[in-house]
């Protein structure tokens, strides 16, 4: 299971672009990297997912180089209920289960 | 379409009893996993089940069982309760197995134990 790396914690102002970078030196050929975002006293919840170049959904975006030993996790314009933990997890087809991280605390300031 | 439902959701324990925490996947979904999360320790994998049989277990002791019904609902059990067992235990469910897509999870339910 590869290990991920992302900073601790994180401050950004309401209505800023916000990105979160994570590290990931020895992702395995067959791994995916998995986002997943957490409020205090409930289950994380799944933002997006992706194995190469980029990917968008209609709450995020996932950057991966072509080396694939980082990515960045990109949130549009946040809002004050975006203030939450996330986490960065590679997770391999074969496996089956996350291994979840310190994961980075985001707080957006009014 | 339900969520993910545990029950109970808040419970209190004193140390050496024993707990059981009940976890009703989405429809349609075959796959339940159990996490346990501490302040301390973070979110840390416990077991997966698929098709009623257990898939994968984390490095936690063997105080820690589940089991998966045939209809796809599961049931964790710790036995022999201790402090450091007090945590958010959240259960997940997919609906096939392995880690690749979507994971669902449930709101939790809060052990304290004294």
């Amino acid at each position: 299971l590869a290990k991920t790396t992302q900073p601790i914690s994180m401050d950004s102002y309401e209505g800023q672009e916000v990105n979160i970078t994570c590290s990931h030196n020895n992702i395995a050929t067959n791994d995916y990297i998995t986002w997943y975002q957490q409020f205090p006293s409930q289950g994380p919840r799944f933002i997006i997912q992706g194995y190469k170049t980029k990917v968008t959904n209609e709450v995020a975006s996932l950057f991966i180089p072509a080396d694939r030993k980082s990515s960045t996790l990109s949130l549009p314009r946040v809002s004050l209920s975006d203030t939450a933990v996330y986490y960065c997890l590679a997770t391999g087809a074969g496996s089956y289960q996350l291994t979840f991280g310190k994961g980075t605390k985001l707080s957006v300031i009014p | 379409k339900a969520g993910v439902t545990q029950t109970p959701r808040y419970l209190i324990k004193t140390r050496g009893q024993q707990v059981t925490l009940s976890c009703s996947p989405i429809s349609g979904h075959r796959s339940v996993s159990w996490y346990q999360q501490t302040p301390g320790q973070g979110l840390q994998f416990l077991f997966e089940y698929f098709s009623e049989t257990q898939r994968n277990k984390g490095n936690f002791p063997g105080r820690f069982s589940g089991r998966q019904f045939s209809n796809s609902r599961s049931e964790m059990n710790v036995s022999t309760l201790e402090l450091g067992d007090s945590a958010l235990y959240l259960c997940a469910s997919k609906p096939g197995q392995g880690a690749i897509g979507e994971l669902f999870f449930g709101e939790g339910s809060r052990l304290t134990v004294l």
